[in-house]
């Protein structure tokens, strides 16, 4: 199961929004709902912020929202902050009931 | 507080052996599908596999890099995940994680990470 492609890196400054894609097959992005989105911070575990593709969970910022359109998931962040700055992940479910990841996007915040 | 506390990582020859292990506390742990997703230095994360709980068998799932090699269990008396690693190659060198998974395919809750590394 190859990786899911994600660019390197994005960057945006304070306030404006930014989109990460995500890219797969019909083996797993495009087959499934379970497209999840993760922020992981220098030396911290990784923190789920979306998960089923556009669900947000409880305590995570409204600023954060995602989406799916065939083989390919997006995530948006909307009014970028300082504290954005992070590596993200997306992944997903594939037809072999296993779960594949992104290689991850490093965000600067300029 | 929901917490999952990993344990039992270290400096491991190629070829050798490890046992990690991982403590749930906040949560029914038995009801839980467990997962472990493991971080190479300086890389991205990849999903090592899955146990689900006993309504679904205990079944496991795992990647195609460490099957044949890993073996998840638990133990829902102890609320306690486990992953023995044996055959273990320099290139299995990453920080461990264990996680909650939603049963969406989604890690909710994740463990601090436990640093395992294979060198001669």
């Amino acid at each position: 199961q190859s990786a899911l492609t994600q660019p390197a890196s994005v960057s945006g400054s304070p306030g404006q929004s930014i989109t990460i894609s995500c890219t797969g097959t019909s083996s797993d992005v495009g087959r499934y709902k379970y497209v999840s989105w993760y922020q992981q911070h220098p030396g911290r575990a990784p923190q789920l912020i979306i998960y089923e593709v556009n669900v947000r969970p409880s305590g995570v910022s409204n600023r954060f929202s995602g989406s799916k359109s065939g083989n390919t998931a997006s995530l948006t962040i909307s009014g970028l902050q300082a504290e954005d700055e992070a590596d993200y992940y997306c992944s997903s479910y594939t037809i072999s009931a296993t779960v594949v990841f992104g290689g991850g996007t490093k965000l600067t915040v300029l | 507080e929901v917490q999952l506390v990993g344990s039992g990582g270290g400096l491991v020859q190629p070829g050798g052996s490890l046992r990690l292990s991982c403590e749930a506390s906040g949560f029914t742990f038995s009801d839980q599908y467990m997962d472990w997703v493991r971080q190479a230095p300086g890389k991205g994360l990849e999903w090592v596999g899955r146990i689900r709980n006993k309504a679904n068998s205990y079944s496991t799932v795992y990647a195609a890099s460490v099957k044949g090699r890993f073996t998840i269990s638990r133990d829902d008396s102890k609320k306690s995940l486990y992953l023995q690693m044996n055959s273990l190659k320099t290139e299995d060198t990453a920080v461990y994680y264990c996680a909650r998974d939603t049963q969406a395919a989604a890690f909710d809750i994740w463990g601090q990470g436990t640093m395992v590394t294979v060198s001669p």
